[in-house]
């Protein structure tokens, strides 16, 4: 049983486009994080929701807009990509009292040619 | 100033041997310190975490927390070639509020059979 799954795996597309990424976990968590994982392997959060709300907003471009349609998913939809945004991006999740550990998702390469 | 410095790497080492891995930190607050191992082209998963000061020991592994000197370090005993992966520290703060994980930027090892 997965329990943090992402779709798609990968996603190419060109500059300009938009795409989503999906994000499910099974785990009854009550917070879900999207994070940017660049080239040199730095782990940035993005956006955190607890319970469909949005309590985590780093400084990070509005083309980026994540939407938690119940406490299980959490998408994120970026508009107008440009070829900064190429990178993994990881979903994970988090019980809120549960102070150690977040389980991973397994990734999305986004390459924005 | 990062909140999170970590060492990036690479580092290369020959099987069996002692391998130290460090990360210093700015925030007095942070009260849980965590490792993660992230394999390649995987998402990362949690390898052992420490609350407050101390040692914790798993197997081949000890994690140890300084935090007059907000420094922490993860020891691997006998590295083995399936230990190669990039180890990414991480850190929160014992409030649930934003419930905010922060990571180091990994450091890349390579254990050589």
């Amino acid at each position: 049983d997965t329990a943090v799954s992402q779709t798609p795996k990968y996603l190419v597309t060109q500059m300009g486009n938009d795409k989503s990424i999906k994000c499910e976990q099974n785990l009854g968590h009550d917070t879900m994080y999207w994070y940017k994982q660049d080239s040199k392997k730095f782990l940035k959060i993005m956006f955190s929701y607890n319970n469909k709300e949005l309590i985590i907003n780093e400084t990070v471009p509005n083309r980026f807009s994540p939407k938690s349609p119940d406490k299980a998913h959490l998408n994120l939809h970026i508009n107008s990509l440009e070829l900064g945004d190429s990178a993994v991006y990881f979903c994970a999740s988090s019980q809120a009292g549960q102070n150690y550990e977040q389980y991973f998702g397994p990734g999305t390469r986004l390459t924005v040619t | 100033q990062k909140e999170v410095e970590q060492d990036p790497g690479p580092l290369s080492v020959p099987e069996g041997a002692i391998v130290s891995l460090n990360c210093t930190y700015s925030n007095s607050a942070f009260q849980y310190f965590m490792w993660y191992r992230q394999y390649s082209r995987k998402g990362p998963e949690l390898l052992m975490y420490t609350y407050s000061s101390g040692n914790k020991e798993d197997g081949r592994f000890t994690a140890q927390v300084d935090k007059s000197s907000k420094y922490i370090s993860l020891f691997i005993r006998d590295s083995q070639p399936s230990d190669s992966a990039t180890y990414l520290c991480a850190m929160k703060t014992g409030s649930n509020t934003g419930n905010q994980f922060y990571f180091g930027t990994g450091t890349s090892l390579t254990v050589i059979p």
